[in-house]
């Protein structure tokens, strides 16, 4: 069964240090990943997949699908990074699954 | 555009009760999904529906249901009304199914409490 697994649920870090938010993956193929951000107050919005290979507001994240992970990293975290983040995993564009979610808050 | 809009945002029902929930996707989108969010959790996903037709379905019971319209507006309807149907249900819209689906916007969500 498809499964995303976020083992963190609260994550803090200082200002200008390194963040990284830790997603594993049960899938049987090849997954479509994902990682959304709900910063406070605004909506669930998406802040890269991993097929793009882009980097987004600095972050970025890598499929190791030996370890079947996708963890998104940051090396130096800002305030406004404070949000929940979420790993999902995409089947085919047709069905979707979320982790739990990781709070982080950046530390001033 | 105001992005994707949802209504009601908010609303209490009794157990055993129905529900209409509605979703109103970006103008040019032709794909709603829905999610349930119990507080706490990550979005489970529901439906997805692209052109009027189902595309995806998530690990819900049948008294939970859906359709999409002409105009691709949605509405996600659950029956028999149960205390665990409390949650935020949030719908997403994107261009098209299946891989078009992938760049998903989301709306603020309906807070659904079940008394």
């Amino acid at each position: 069964a498809q499964r995303v697994t976020q083992p963190e649920k609260l994550l803090s870090v200082f200002k200008g240090a390194p963040v990284e938010l830790k997603c594993n993956y049960s899938y049987s193929g090849s997954p479509e990943l994902f990682w959304y951000v709900q910063y406070s107050r605004q909506r669930l919005q998406l802040l890269l997949r991993h097929i793009s290979r882009e980097s987004i507001k600095g972050f970025t994240a890598d499929l190791n699908k030996g370890e079947t992970s996708f963890h998104l990293k940051k090396p130096f975290a800002q305030e406004e990074d404070s949000a929940m983040y979420y790993c999902a995993l995409s089947h085919f564009g047709n069905q979707f699954y979320f982790g739990t979610g990781t709070s982080l808050t950046v530390i001033p | 555009d105001a992005g994707v809009t949802q209504s009601p945002t908010h609303l209490i029902k009794t157990r055993g009760q129905h529900v209409t929930l509605r979703c109103s996707p970006i103008s040019g989108h032709k794909s709603v999904s829905w999610y349930q969010q119990v507080l706490g959790q990550g979005p489970q996903f529901i439906f997805q529906y692209y052109e009027k037709e189902e595309r995806g379905r998530g690990n819900f019971p049948d008294r939970f249901s859906a359709r999409q319209f002409p105009n691709y507006s949605s509405e996600l309807n659950v029956n028999a009304l149960l205390l665990g149907d409390s949650a935020l249900y949030l719908c997403a819209s994107s261009l098209g199914g299946g891989v078009g689906a992938y760049e998903q916007y989301f709306g603020p969500g309906t807070r659904l409490t079940v008394t």
